[in-house]
Protein backbone atom coordinates (compact mmCIF):
# COMPACT_ATOMS: atom_id res chain seq x y z
CA UNK A 1 0.00 0.00 0.00
CA UNK A 2 1.96 3.02 -1.50
CA UNK A 3 1.60 6.72 0.06
CA UNK A 4 2.93 8.69 3.33
CA UNK A 5 1.73 7.66 6.60
CA UNK A 6 1.42 9.84 9.67
CA UNK A 7 1.02 8.65 13.04
CA UNK A 8 -0.58 8.56 15.41
CA UNK A 9 -4.14 9.87 14.07
CA UNK A 10 -4.94 12.03 17.47
CA UNK A 11 -2.25 12.76 20.22
CA UNK A 12 -2.26 14.26 23.71
CA UNK A 13 0.61 16.19 25.64
CA UNK A 14 0.91 17.48 29.10
CA UNK A 15 2.39 21.00 29.08
CA UNK A 16 6.19 21.08 28.97
CA UNK A 17 6.66 17.65 27.58
CA UNK A 18 8.33 17.37 24.11
CA UNK A 19 6.28 14.88 21.54
CA UNK A 20 7.14 13.78 18.21
CA UNK A 21 4.96 12.96 15.37
CA UNK A 22 6.28 10.40 13.09
CA UNK A 23 6.18 10.66 9.00
CA UNK A 24 7.08 8.12 6.85
CA UNK A 25 6.37 7.87 2.87
CA UNK A 26 7.35 5.09 0.21
CA UNK A 27 6.73 6.99 -2.34
CA UNK A 28 10.62 7.16 -3.06
CA UNK A 29 10.00 11.06 -2.99
CA UNK A 30 13.40 13.53 -2.18
CA UNK A 31 11.16 16.51 -1.10
CA UNK A 32 9.19 16.59 2.51
CA UNK A 33 7.33 18.88 4.63
CA UNK A 34 5.59 20.15 7.64
CA UNK A 35 2.49 22.27 8.06
CA UNK A 36 0.58 23.18 10.83
CA UNK A 37 -3.51 23.62 9.87
CA UNK A 38 -5.60 26.21 12.29
CA UNK A 39 -8.93 27.28 11.49
CA UNK A 40 -9.04 30.22 9.23
CA UNK A 41 -5.10 30.40 9.04
CA UNK A 42 -4.76 27.91 6.19
CA UNK A 43 -1.55 25.52 5.98
CA UNK A 44 1.12 27.04 7.53
CA UNK A 45 4.93 25.94 6.49
CA UNK A 46 6.80 24.50 9.66
CA UNK A 47 9.67 23.38 8.20
CA UNK A 48 10.92 21.30 4.95
CA UNK A 49 13.48 18.91 3.96
CA UNK A 50 15.03 18.35 0.22
CA UNK A 51 17.34 15.62 0.72
CA UNK A 52 18.27 13.25 3.24
CA UNK A 53 20.65 15.12 6.01
CA UNK A 54 19.22 18.52 4.90
CA UNK A 55 16.06 20.48 6.23
CA UNK A 56 15.17 24.06 6.04
CA UNK A 57 13.01 26.25 8.59
CA UNK A 58 9.68 27.30 7.33
CA UNK A 59 7.20 30.75 8.03
CA UNK A 60 6.50 29.07 11.85
CA UNK A 61 9.69 26.96 12.84
CA UNK A 62 9.73 28.02 15.93
CA UNK A 63 9.28 25.44 18.91
CA UNK A 64 9.68 23.02 16.45
CA UNK A 65 12.74 20.39 15.35
CA UNK A 66 13.21 18.03 12.34
CA UNK A 67 15.30 15.47 11.29
CA UNK A 68 15.45 13.61 7.83
CA UNK A 69 18.38 10.70 8.91
CA UNK A 70 16.63 8.58 6.40
CA UNK A 71 14.51 9.33 2.72
CA UNK A 72 11.65 7.67 4.04
CA UNK A 73 11.22 9.61 7.35
CA UNK A 74 10.87 12.99 8.55
CA UNK A 75 9.43 13.21 12.09
CA UNK A 76 8.73 16.24 13.36
CA UNK A 77 9.11 17.29 17.38
CA UNK A 78 7.15 19.70 19.29
CA UNK A 79 8.90 20.95 21.92
CA UNK A 80 7.75 22.74 25.42
CA UNK A 81 8.89 25.68 23.47
CA UNK A 82 6.07 26.00 21.26
CA UNK A 83 3.49 28.32 22.39
CA UNK A 84 0.77 27.10 21.15
CA UNK A 85 0.97 23.72 19.86
CA UNK A 86 -2.55 22.43 19.77
CA UNK A 87 -3.20 21.97 16.06
CA UNK A 88 -4.12 19.64 13.53
CA UNK A 89 -0.57 18.62 11.81
CA UNK A 90 0.03 17.49 7.84
CA UNK A 91 2.99 15.82 6.33
CA UNK A 92 3.49 16.10 2.90
CA UNK A 93 6.41 14.70 -0.07
CA UNK A 94 6.74 15.09 -3.29
CA UNK A 95 9.13 14.31 -6.17
CA UNK A 96 11.31 16.97 -6.00
CA UNK A 97 10.12 20.96 -6.25
CA UNK A 98 8.83 22.88 -9.41
CA UNK A 99 5.17 21.90 -10.35
CA UNK A 100 5.17 18.60 -8.95
CA UNK A 101 2.72 17.48 -7.18
CA UNK A 102 2.39 17.17 -3.62
CA UNK A 103 0.64 14.28 -1.45
CA UNK A 104 -0.50 14.32 1.80
CA UNK A 105 -0.99 12.06 5.06
CA UNK A 106 -3.84 12.19 6.78
CA UNK A 107 -2.90 14.47 9.57
CA UNK A 108 -2.06 14.31 13.15
CA UNK A 109 -4.06 16.55 15.73
CA UNK A 110 -2.29 17.64 18.75
CA UNK A 111 -4.16 18.41 22.20
CA UNK A 112 -2.01 19.94 24.91
CA UNK A 113 -3.68 19.19 28.29
CA UNK B 1 8.11 38.32 1.31
CA UNK B 2 6.19 35.61 -0.68
CA UNK B 3 3.00 35.04 0.20
CA UNK B 4 -0.49 33.61 -0.88
CA UNK B 5 -3.49 35.52 -0.86
CA UNK B 6 -7.23 34.03 -0.46
CA UNK B 7 -9.28 36.70 0.33
CA UNK B 8 -12.61 34.70 0.52
CA UNK B 9 -13.16 32.37 4.24
CA UNK B 10 -16.17 30.89 2.46
CA UNK B 11 -17.85 31.13 -0.95
CA UNK B 12 -21.81 29.70 -1.09
CA UNK B 13 -23.19 29.52 -4.49
CA UNK B 14 -26.54 27.98 -5.68
CA UNK B 15 -25.97 24.71 -8.24
CA UNK B 16 -25.69 25.98 -11.46
CA UNK B 17 -24.54 28.93 -10.95
CA UNK B 18 -20.77 29.89 -11.87
CA UNK B 19 -17.94 29.63 -9.02
CA UNK B 20 -14.68 32.25 -8.82
CA UNK B 21 -12.24 31.39 -6.23
CA UNK B 22 -9.63 33.97 -5.88
CA UNK B 23 -6.48 33.35 -5.49
CA UNK B 24 -3.10 36.11 -5.46
CA UNK B 25 0.75 35.65 -4.83
CA UNK B 26 3.36 37.95 -4.05
CA UNK B 27 6.71 36.62 -5.65
CA UNK B 28 9.15 38.03 -8.15
CA UNK B 29 10.08 34.93 -9.55
CA UNK B 30 8.59 32.60 -12.04
CA UNK B 31 5.54 31.39 -10.34
CA UNK B 32 3.94 27.37 -9.98
CA UNK B 33 0.82 27.89 -9.18
CA UNK B 34 -1.58 25.12 -7.83
CA UNK B 35 -4.75 24.45 -6.86
CA UNK B 36 -5.93 21.85 -3.67
CA UNK B 37 -8.27 20.17 -2.79
CA UNK B 38 -9.65 18.79 0.69
CA UNK B 39 -12.87 17.00 0.67
CA UNK B 40 -15.18 15.94 3.97
CA UNK B 41 -12.98 13.48 5.49
CA UNK B 42 -10.28 12.78 2.73
CA UNK B 43 -6.56 13.95 2.53
CA UNK B 44 -6.06 17.19 0.69
CA UNK B 45 -5.20 16.41 -2.53
CA UNK B 46 -4.03 18.21 -6.05
CA UNK B 47 -7.07 19.82 -8.05
CA UNK B 48 -5.05 21.43 -10.80
CA UNK B 49 -1.61 22.91 -11.65
CA UNK B 50 -0.78 25.87 -14.21
CA UNK B 51 1.43 24.82 -15.81
CA UNK B 52 -1.29 21.57 -17.20
CA UNK B 53 -3.23 23.76 -18.51
CA UNK B 54 -6.03 21.35 -18.14
CA UNK B 55 -9.44 21.29 -17.23
CA UNK B 56 -10.26 19.01 -14.08
CA UNK B 57 -13.40 18.06 -12.75
CA UNK B 58 -14.64 21.26 -15.23
CA UNK B 59 -12.30 23.83 -13.04
CA UNK B 60 -9.91 25.97 -14.77
CA UNK B 61 -7.66 28.13 -13.45
CA UNK B 62 -5.49 30.78 -15.67
CA UNK B 63 -2.25 32.59 -14.35
CA UNK B 64 -2.06 36.11 -15.00
CA UNK B 65 0.88 37.65 -14.41
CA UNK B 66 0.31 40.74 -14.61
CA UNK B 67 -2.30 40.65 -11.63
CA UNK B 68 -0.22 38.26 -9.95
CA UNK B 69 -3.51 35.84 -10.08
CA UNK B 70 -4.53 32.90 -10.68
CA UNK B 71 -8.43 32.66 -10.06
CA UNK B 72 -10.00 29.03 -9.86
CA UNK B 73 -13.44 28.94 -12.29
CA UNK B 74 -15.93 26.92 -12.98
CA UNK B 75 -19.14 27.84 -15.24
CA UNK B 76 -22.05 25.46 -13.06
CA UNK B 77 -21.24 24.24 -9.74
CA UNK B 78 -22.17 21.01 -8.14
CA UNK B 79 -23.18 20.18 -5.04
CA UNK B 80 -20.34 17.51 -5.13
CA UNK B 81 -17.77 20.77 -5.85
CA UNK B 82 -18.46 21.43 -1.92
CA UNK B 83 -15.06 21.55 0.04
CA UNK B 84 -12.11 23.55 1.16
CA UNK B 85 -9.60 24.81 -1.92
CA UNK B 86 -6.38 26.01 -1.23
CA UNK B 87 -4.14 27.81 -3.80
CA UNK B 88 -0.33 26.98 -3.50
CA UNK B 89 2.78 28.31 -4.47
CA UNK B 90 6.50 26.69 -5.42
CA UNK B 91 8.85 28.63 -4.87
CA UNK B 92 12.55 28.63 -6.59
CA UNK B 93 15.77 28.80 -4.56
CA UNK B 94 19.42 28.72 -6.53
CA UNK B 95 18.24 26.42 -8.95
CA UNK B 96 16.32 24.00 -6.15
CA UNK B 97 12.73 24.39 -5.87
CA UNK B 98 11.73 23.19 -3.19
CA UNK B 99 9.59 24.93 -0.82
CA UNK B 100 5.56 25.25 -1.49
CA UNK B 101 3.85 27.48 0.55
CA UNK B 102 -0.47 27.88 0.62
CA UNK B 103 -2.75 30.19 1.33
CA UNK B 104 -5.59 30.20 3.87
CA UNK B 105 -8.30 28.23 2.10
CA UNK B 106 -11.39 29.10 1.29
CA UNK B 107 -15.02 26.96 1.70
CA UNK B 108 -17.08 26.59 -1.06
CA UNK B 109 -20.52 25.69 -0.27
CA UNK B 110 -22.72 24.38 -2.96
CA UNK B 111 -26.69 24.74 -1.88
CA UNK B 112 -28.90 22.87 -3.83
Amino acid sequence: DGGITQSPKYLFRKEGQNVTLSCEQNLNHDAMYWYRQDPGQGLRLIYYSQIVNDFQKGDIAEGYSVSREKKESFPLTVTSAQKNPTAFYLCASRTGGGNTEAFFGQGTRLTVV
Amino acid sequence: AQRVTQPEKLLSVFKGAPVELKCNYSYSGSPELFWYVQYSRQRLQLLLRHISRESIKGFTADLNKGETSFHLKKPFAQEEDSAMYYCALSLHYGGATNKLIFGTGTLLAVQP
